[in-house]
């Protein structure tokens, strides 16, 4: 079936540390992926975008990579601090899909120790 | 610039009744796409409208509708509630290439609860 994976237990790391996430997703070839942030009660914020035919983006201390052959983006959280604790999701748009235009992840829950 | 808004921010229903959500825009966005956000499914997307005209539509029955206006506000529809619709359904706004192609801004959400 059609699907994105997220680490689907909560991810607990120490401050200052880098948290890494990953998104696999099987079935599609997306020409985009988006990474999100979600904080309770609240809707997501758009935190990055990466193209098919780019590698790696980054922005501050944010930083996304993005393998179409293994199938799967990476996502980056450097010198973590605890204000970066919420869910991260990502979502992508795959280049040939039926009726499941922009699918989501579950998402991933980041806790950054102080 | 003013967020992305959307109304009600709660709505209480009961089985059977239909509930009509609206979202309005970030000024000068044409693009507007409606999600469902359920603990069990996840977000998951419903439909896609640009410039009054639905672009894209998730898999979702045809109790759930939309439409969007000339000034790009949207509503959604949802007729004959279930249980099942029970959820937070939140909208976003992009400029209007694709959803998933640019920066998509989205609102708090309508928490819907049906009974």
């Amino acid at each position: 079936s059609q699907k994105i994976e997220q680490n689907s237990e909560a991810l607990n790391i120490q401050e200052g540390k880098t948290a890494t996430l990953t998104c696999n997703y099987t079935n599609y070839s997306p020409a985009y992926l988006q990474w999100y942030r979600q904080d309770p009660g609240r809707g997501p914020v758009f935190l990055l975008l990466i193209r098919e035919n780019e590698k790696e983006k980054r922005k501050e201390r944010l930083k996304v990579t993005f393998d179409t052959t293994l199938k799967q983006s990476l996502f980056h959280i450097t010198a973590s601090q605890p204000a970066d604790s919420a869910t991260y999701l990502c979502a992508l748009e795959p280049l040939a899909s039926g009726t499941y235009k922009y699918i989501f992840g579950t998402g991933t829950r980041l806790k950054v120790l102080a | 610039k003013a967020g992305v808004t959307q109304t009600p921010r709660y709505l209480i229903k009961t089985r059977g009744q239909q509930v009509t959500l609206s979202c309005s825009p970030i000024s000068g966005h044409r693009s507007v796409s409606w999600y469902q956000q359920t603990p069990g499914q996840g977000l998951q997307f419903l439909f896609e409208y640009f410039s009054e005209t639905q672009r894209n539509k998730g898999n979702f029955p045809g109790r759930f509708s939309g439409r969007q206006f000339s000034n790009s506000r949207s509503e959604m529809n949802v007729s004959t509630l279930e249980l099942g619709d029970s959820a937070l359904y939140l909208c976003a706004s992009s400029q209007g290439q694709g959803a998933m192609q640019e920066t998509q801004y989205f609102g708090p959400g309508t928490r819907l609860l049906v009974l």
